[in-house]
């Protein structure tokens, strides 16, 4: 089975641009996090989509938005991009139909760097 | 609101020798627990996870960790360490309610040495 797969793995913005990067699921996962990871705040939750609805939300500004398609894909943007963008963001994707599972299976990753 | 909290920023021990993780949790109600490592450059990786029961519980790479309730702790363990686990190792709480949001500790970053 194919794992968690993220594009672009690498992607260099200026201030001021937006950005999406997306995300497929293992097959079968209908539950897709995002998360940011930056040496000075750690891993942050941005948001959850379960069956293309959101289902949580971190506390992000709205300038961070995502959405999931019918095929469970999902995609992150994040408009009017500042320098403290700069991240790895994480995709992950969940098994089961509930409304939990924990087990969170994570892609590389992608790099932005805002300049 | 859930935090964790992981004390030690660095380790380093040798090769062969045993590991302890530390990890200390806030949250309300029982919590579900959960270790993850990352490799550099890489995403992350379950090792094991916490929901109820027994509270010592067995993971991935002869990984292992103790839920103490009353020290709010829960500690990952690895008798003999190969030179393979040096990674960054992160404890996190989830929680019924909150989806699949989970709250991760800062890390631990461990350096095996030869």
């Amino acid at each position: 089975k194919a794992g968690v797969t993220q594009t672009p793995r690498y992607l260099i913005k200026t201030r001021g641009q937006q950005v999406t990067l997306s995300c497929s699921p293992i097959s079968g996962h209908r539950s897709v996090s995002w998360y940011q990871q930056t040496p000075g705040q750690g891993l942050q939750f941005l948001f959850e989509y379960f069956s293309e609805t959101q289902r949580n939300k971190g506390n992000f500004p709205g300038r961070f938005s995502g959405r999931q398609f019918s095929n469970s894909r999902s995609e992150m943007n994040v408009s009017t991009l500042e320098l403290g963008d700069s991240a790895l963001y994480l995709c992950a994707s969940s098994p089961g139909q509930g409304a939990f599972s924990g087990e969170l299976f994570f892609g590389e990753g992608s790099r932005l760097t805002v300049l | 609101a859930q935090s964790v909290t992981q004390p030690d920023i660095h380790i380093t021990v040798s090769e062969g020798a045993s590991l302890e993780l530390r990890c200390n949790y806030s949250y309300g109600a029982t919590p579900y627990l959960f270790w993850y490592v990352q490799s550099p450059g890489q995403g992350l990786q379950l090792l094991l996870k916490y929901f109820s029961g027994d509270t010592l519980v067995q993971g991935i790479k002869g990984f292992e960790a103790e839920f103490k309730r009353s020290q709010s702790s829960f500690n990952l363990r690895k008798p003999s360490v190969h030179w393979s686990d040096a990674a960054e190792y992160f404890c996190a709480v989830g929680a019924q309610a909150a989806g699949n949001k989970l709250t991760f500790g800062g890390g631990t970053r461990v350096l095996v040495k030869p």
